[in-house]
């Protein structure tokens, strides 16, 4: 069982939103401002998409955008492309002693 | 362009020591930034194994520290994974990837090497 809870699954057609929770707790996502999301293609390494909660990094598209309430991560992509199919991952820090966390995963489909 | 390439045996038996290395290429790991090891079983979600800085200083996943070693080859320019006694459970796809002191900001990867542990 995950540190992080993610659904797993989402879906929406091109063009639209979709936004993937990311739960944690108040040792991890509710205390630090350290959340960043990965995206996994089949058979590829992971990407990063976001990382701070909300920065992008240089060369990701700005349809991509995080968030963070209390102990809720969220990743919300705008205009959803058939290239956007893919898994993501959610990641916290968890203080000096677990360090890091990753969430189980969601699988997004593009309809 | 920091480029990483993982490599070790494709297949440990159990109860033996896993042994991965890292290769990095494009960046000089004495310049700084932190080294990691995240691990995929098949089908699964993604776990942080540890990480090291250039300087040696290391971290472990509390669930994997009694089993794991990092270390880092200056020299060499790359970094090792061992990891001991390992059973079927350690079958996964072991990825290294670079980190900043904000250690959950993996920006590079390598393309991640399958290790499947079977007598």
């Amino acid at each position: 069982q995950s540190a992080l809870t993610q659904p797993a699954s989402v879906s929406g057609s091109p063009g639209q939103s979709i936004t993937i929770s990311c739960t944690g707790t108040s040792s991890d996502v509710g205390s630090y401002n350290l959340v960043s999301w990965y995206q996994q293609h089949p058979g590829k390494a992971p990407k990063l998409m976001i990382y701070e909660v909300s920065k992008r990094p240089s060369g990701v598209s700005n349809r991509f955008s995080g968030s963070k309430s209390g102990n809720t991560a969220s990743l919300t992509i705008s205009g959803l492309q058939a290239e956007d199919e893919a898994d993501y991952y959610c990641c916290s820090y968890a203080g000096s002693s677990t360090h890091v966390v990753f969430g189980g995963g969601t699988k997004l489909t593009v309809l | 362009q920091v480029q990483l390439q993982e490599s070790g045996p494709g297949l440990v038996k159990p109860s033996e020591t896993l042994s991965l290395t890292c290769a990095v290429s494009g960046y000089s790991i004495s310049s700084g930034y932190y080294w990691g090891w995240i691990r995929q079983p098949p089908g699964k979600g993604l776990e942080w194994i540890g990480s090291i800085y250039h300087s040696g200083s290391t971290y472990y996943n509390p669930s994997l520290k009694s089993r794991v070693t990092i270390s880092v080859d200056t020299s060499k320019n790359q970094f090792s994974l061992k990891l001991s006694s390992v059973t079927a459970a350690d079958t996964a796809v072991y990825y290294c990837a670079r980190h900043s002191a904000t250690v959950t900001e993996f920006d590079y990867w390598g393309q991640g090497t399958l290790v499947t542990v079977s007598s």
